[in-house]
């Protein structure tokens, strides 16, 4: 498809579980950030990647949290051991320079910790 | 701490008529300001932007003031149209990749 697509589009886990999110964002996009929104919340930075470069990951909020963009196209976001407070939704968004402005956002991934 | 504020979570207003939804920011290195537009279980579209160092910025019925003084921009929507009932984020940028988003105000237009 032409925009950033992410699977799963749900996902529950109990706590204490791993889980792995992935993005897919439009082809030739050099940026790819990651977000976490809470309910009623607005989108809040986790990392961004430029081509396979972790240039930001000071939103990431705890050592269970990793992203890793290895060829430069998808992208995964894994948590470990998964807590009540993980549960969000996940929201990928790429875009086409290294210097962004307008970002292309997937559907995002509804995480419901248990 | 909250660095982007939009203040009102929720707005009314009739069809044909203008909406005016606004946020707040602090952080004065802020040099690029956006607007987004979401609707239930898809993310957020890119609608409409503006650089620091411009006041108005306008694309169609859409147009975001911005008041550099006030730490202040807002988006008017003339004339308002009922598919334009959605959630509207305001989000700020800095100097590299990091944005700052608010929490949102839920849009709803009256036919």
């Amino acid at each position: 498809g032409a925009g950033v697509s992410q699977s799963p589009r749900y996902k529950v886990a109990k706590r204490g579980q791993d889980v792995a999110l992935r993005c897919d964002p439009i082809s030739g996009h050099v940026s790819l950030f990651w977000y976490q929104q809470a309910l009623g919340q607005g989108p809040e930075f986790l990392t961004y990647f430029q081509n396979e470069a972790q240039l930001d990951k000071s939103g990431l909020p705890s050592d269970r949290f990793f992203a890793e963009r290895p060829e430069g196209s998808v992208s995964t976001l894994k948590i470990q051991r998964t807590q009540q407070e993980d549960s969000a939704v996940y929201l990928c968004a790429s875009s086409q320079g290294r210097v962004t402005y307008e970002q292309y956002f997937g559907p995002g991934t509804r995480l419901t910790v248990t | 701490d909250q660095q982007v504020k939009q203040n009102s979570p929720s707005l009314s207003v009739q069809e044909g008529r203008i909406s005016i939804l606004n946020c707040d920011y602090t952080n004065s290195m802020f040099d690029y300001f956006l607007w987004y537009k979401k609707y239930p279980a898809e993310g957020p579209t890119f609608l409409i932007s503006i650089s620091s160092i411009k006041d108005k910025n306008e694309d169609g019925r859409f147009t975001v003031f911005l008041n550099k003084s006030a730490k202040h921009l807002s988006l008017h929507i003339v004339p308002s149209q009922p598919g334009d009932s959605a959630v509207y984020f305001c989000a700020a940028k800095r100097t590299g990749n990091q944005f700052y988003f608010g929490t949102g105000t839920s849009l709803t237009v009256i036919p």
